[in-house]
Formats: structure tokens, sequence, C-alpha cells
């Protein structure tokens, strides 16, 4: 069965760095787009960052682009993400996701099918 | 940058129907999903590309498109849909994704 496991958050000091993985299991990974979500807590789902299958391309979410990188690693099936220059507002459960192809006679349309359940990433002095 | 704007909450009555609506400039062009999130849990898919439903989920489970606007309907409403729904979509370039600021439905 499809599997997502994320690892790597903890408690990091204003400023610094923390790398997230998520390891997949149960699907052919590097046929699948992968996205990072994140929550607040208390608050709503935000879309974080995708890569495509190859790892060529990627893209982020206003409140983390520039400081943070998503890559692949298709030999491991795992994705991550890294995460520098943290702020207090980054502390959430950060979700890896996978993302699926619907196709159809009017345009494919892509949605999130599987999520891990989160790591937690708490940022603090 | 790129909003979905849903109603922070709804109550309905079990046996009632359930609206939600998410509105967003870029819906014309681009599908809609729906993810349902219950306390301490990972989001679940119950409506992709506006109006398709996964497999295991109940057929209650609508979904809706009407120019800037997609709707998740939930009929005959049961205790146990009583979550946090948020709408999914992407901005007109299509490599951005968003989501919604989430509706809390009470089931009352």
């Amino acid at each position: 069965q499809v599997q997502l496991v994320e690892s790597g958050g903890g408690v990091v000091q204003p400023g610094g760095s923390l790398r997230l993985s998520c390891a997949a299991s149960g699907f052919t990974f590097s046929s699948h787009v992968m996205h990072w979500v994140r929550q607040a807590p208390g608050k709503g789902l935000e879309w974080v960052a995708v890569i495509w299958t190859d790892g060529r391309n990627k893209y982020y979410g206003d409140s983390v682009k520039g400081r943070s990188t998503i890559s692949r690693d298709n030999s491991k099936d795992s994705v991550y993400l890294q995460m520098d220059s943290l702020r207090a507002e980054d502390t959430a459960v950060y979700y890896c996701a996978r993302e699926r192809v619907a196709p159809g006679p009017y345009g494919s349309g892509t949605y999130l099918d599987y999520w891990g359940q989160g790591t937690l990433v708490t940022v603090s002095s | 940058s790129y909003e979905l704007t849903q109603p922070p909450s709804v109550s309905v009555s079990p046996g009632q129907t359930a609206r939600i609506t998410c509105s967003g400039d870029a819906l014309p062009k681009q599908y809609g999903n729906w993810y349902q999130q219950k306390p301490g849990q990972a989001p679940v898919v119950v409506i992709y590309k506006d109006i398709e439903r996964p497999s295991g989920i109940p057929e209650r489970f609508s979904g809706s498109s009407s120019g800037t606007t997609v709707t998740l309907t939930i009929n005959e409403v049961q205790a146990e849909d009583e979550a946090d729904y948020y709408c999914q979509s992407a901005d007109s370039s299509g490599n951005n994704r968003v989501f919604g600021g989430g509706t809390k439905l009470t089931v009352l």
C-alpha cells in the first residue's frame, strides 16, 4: 500500500535551518509529482512547494520562496525540503503528498491523493 | 498572490444539506479539489476535478462548478461529516497550487 513517512522535524532557533525528508513506498515514486504542504497550529493548509518527476521543475509558495529548496532522489524514493532562515511563522506540521493526474476529455486535473502523517517543525528560541 | 475564498464556518443539522463555496479568479480555467480534515489527521480528498468523487467516498459528497466558484455539497449530513474542508486549485499558470482558508463544518 502507498505510504509516505516524513521525518526531520524538531525544534530550531530563528534563523536556523532544517532538512525534512519524506520516504515513499508502495508505488512507482519516479512517476509522481510530489508536494510539501504545511499547517500552522490551529490554522489552515498552506501549499509549500512542488517538484516534478525528474526534479527539473520546482515551484514554491510565496511564504517560503527564496528560503526553501525542494529536491528528490528517485533512487531512494524520497523527497526533501531544505528550509533556511527559519522564522517563528514557519512553525507548522509539514506534510508531503503525492500528486495524481486525472485525465479527461476536457483536460487533465491534478489532486493530492496520498498524504503522510506530517512532521512538526517548531521555530523558537 | 492568488487566493481562494471560503466561508469560515457552516452549520447544519443532521440529515440536512451542507454547501460550502470556494471562489477564485482562475477557477474557470483550473479545476478545484476538496479535502476533508478531521482533528489530528491528514487531509483526505473527497472531490477532485470539480465533480469527481474518489472511490470510497460516500455518494452524499458531490461537487459542482460555475464561473469563478466551485461548491462542495454534502447531502443528508451525518455527525461523522463534522470536519474542516479545504478547496484547492492552481493559479492561472497551473504551476502554483493554492488552498482556500478552510471551512469548519459543524453538525448541530
